[in-house]
């Protein structure tokens, strides 16, 4: 069955720089594209980024265009988000999901990892 | 754009409710829509994908439309059940520009 376990969350100080993680497994990974979502405390969801199923093409919300950073190795399995100059605001559960067609952008859903949580305060 | 969605509703158990997600610019069928549950402590599963189809494993008391005249879309749940009590995302996109979009969520309240 389809997989996909974040890791990488944590309690860091403004400015400062974290990498999450996500693990794919059930599915052939590098057949599909990927996103990351993530929600701030009692808020709703939020787009972050995108990566086509062979990294080529990578696509940002403009709220983290500059400072984050979405890439995979699919030789692993694995999904990363760089996030850089964290700032309050980027507070929250950051979920990864899955593109529900493979070799495509469909810009969906159909899987999600049960997140994990970022804490930015000083 | 935007997708705007009211904030809550709320119905009694085996009745039906409807939550609606207007689009703010561009026609509502010019992307496909998609409604996502989130249980409390919970991450989001998909209920409806491409405006109107339902995955595997969703109860067919389940569903999805689009309406161009108002320009949104509509998730419906009948027989409604206190384990469908949850909030609920709609989410579109602009394939154009590259852009992923939710609704505010709305939470539904089964009394």
């Amino acid at each position: 069955q389809v997989q996909l376990v974040e890791s990488g969350g944590g309690v860091v100080q403004p400015g400062r720089s974290l990498r999450l993680s996500c693990a794919a497994s059930g599915f052939i990974f590098s057949y599909y594209g990927m996103s990351w979502v993530r929600q701030a405390p009692g808020k709703g969801l939020e787009w972050v980024a995108f990566i086509g199923y062979d990294g080529r093409n990578q696509y940002y919300a403009d709220s983290v265009k500059g400072r984050f950073t979405i890439s995979r190795d699919n030789s692993k399995n694995m999904l990363y988000l760089q996030m850089n100059s964290l700032r309050a605001e980027d507070k929250g559960v950051y979920y990864c999901a899955r593109d529900p067609k493979e070799w495509s952008e469909m810009y969906f859903f159909d899987y999600w990892g049960q997140g994990t949580l970022v804490t930015v305060s000083s | 754009f935007m997708l705007t969605q009211p904030h809550s509703v709320s119905e009694s158990p085996g009745k039906t409710v409807t939550i609606s997600c207007t689009r703010s610019s561009v026609s509502i069928a010019s992307n496909y829509v998609q409604w996502y549950q989130q249980r409390p402590g919970s991450a989001p599963t998909t209920v409806i994908y491409e405006d109107e189809q339902r995955p595997s494993g969703v109860p067919d008391r389940f569903s999805g439309s689009i309406d161009r005249s108002s320009n949104s879309a509509s998730l419906t749940i009948s027989g409604l059940k206190s384990e469908d009590e949850a909030d609920y995302y709609c989410q579109s996109y602009d394939s154009n520009n590259h852009i992923v979009v939710f609704g505010g969520g709305t939470k539904l309240t089964v009394l």
